[in-house]
């Protein structure tokens, strides 16, 4: 069992569309983030949020759009996506400020835009 | 900056075949390594860690020895199974600025056939 929860696990949406992922974590972790894999390839860094604020944009463009409403809950808005957009969003959280502690991960949603 | 190079693949290898997987780093100062493993369908779970030199992390019958004179850490494990077959990601988080930030090498598919 993961300790790191996301819904939904599949999204198709249309082009015009607006959506939310939504990931959750009761690990008291205090940094989480949201990446993006693409198929045979690994994660791309995409967000960092450190004590609820953003702290890491890896100049993703602006039809994502993250959110930390708490400690234990991330989201990330989507709008006007692309094809290319289509891929494995994963978010993970992990101790704050703590180089040697791995990051948890969830196991993803795959977005699909038509 | 940071950077993982990992041993390209995929590899094949018959049931209770030994399997090393080679990664190399580039960092300053002294990270901690890590070894991600990813499941069909799942996201990246910790298969092991090590956070200084000469240390050995190991899980699941699999292990890995940091070596900070090669800067290497290779995967290993004496006698695979079927259900080892996943993607493999070796991972590096450094201890300059931005600690939450991981760096992951490209991945290495592993199949395993019975």
């Amino acid at each position: 069992d993961t300790e790191v929860t996301q819904t939904p696990k599949h999204l198709v949406m249309g082009m015009t569309n607006k959506k939310s992922l939504k990931c959750e974590q009761h690990m008291g972790h205090r940094a989480m983030y949201w990446y993006k894999q693409k198929a045979k390839k690994p994660p791309e860094l995409m967000f960092v949020y450190s004590y609820e604020k953003l702290s890491i944009n890896e100049s993703v463009p602006s039809r994502f759009s993250p959110e930390c409403p708490n400690s234990s809950l991330l989201n990330l808005h989507l709008h006007a996506l692309q094809p290319e957009d289509s891929a494995l969003y994963l978010c993970a959280s992990s101790q704050q400020g703590r180089v040697n502690q791995p990051q948890h991960f969830g196991d993803g949603t795959r977005l699909s835009i038509l | 900056g940071n950077s993982v190079t990992q041993m390209e693949g995929p590899v094949t290898l018959s049931e209770e075949a030994f399997l090393t997987i080679n990664c190399t780093y580039t960092a300053t100062g002294y990270p901690s390594l890590f070894w991600y493993v990813q499941y069909p369908g799942e996201g990246l779970q910790l298969l092991l860690k090590a956070t200084k030199a000469d240390d050995k992390g190991s899980n699941k019958g699999f292990e890995a020895t940091y070596r900070k004179e090669t800067t290497s850490f290779h995967l290993e494990k004496g006698s695979v199974q079927v259900s080892d077959s996943a993607v493999y990601f070796c991972a590096l988080k450094g201890r300059a600025t931005n600690a939450g930030k991981s760096t992951f090498g490209d991945g290495t598919t592993l199949t395993v056939k019975p």
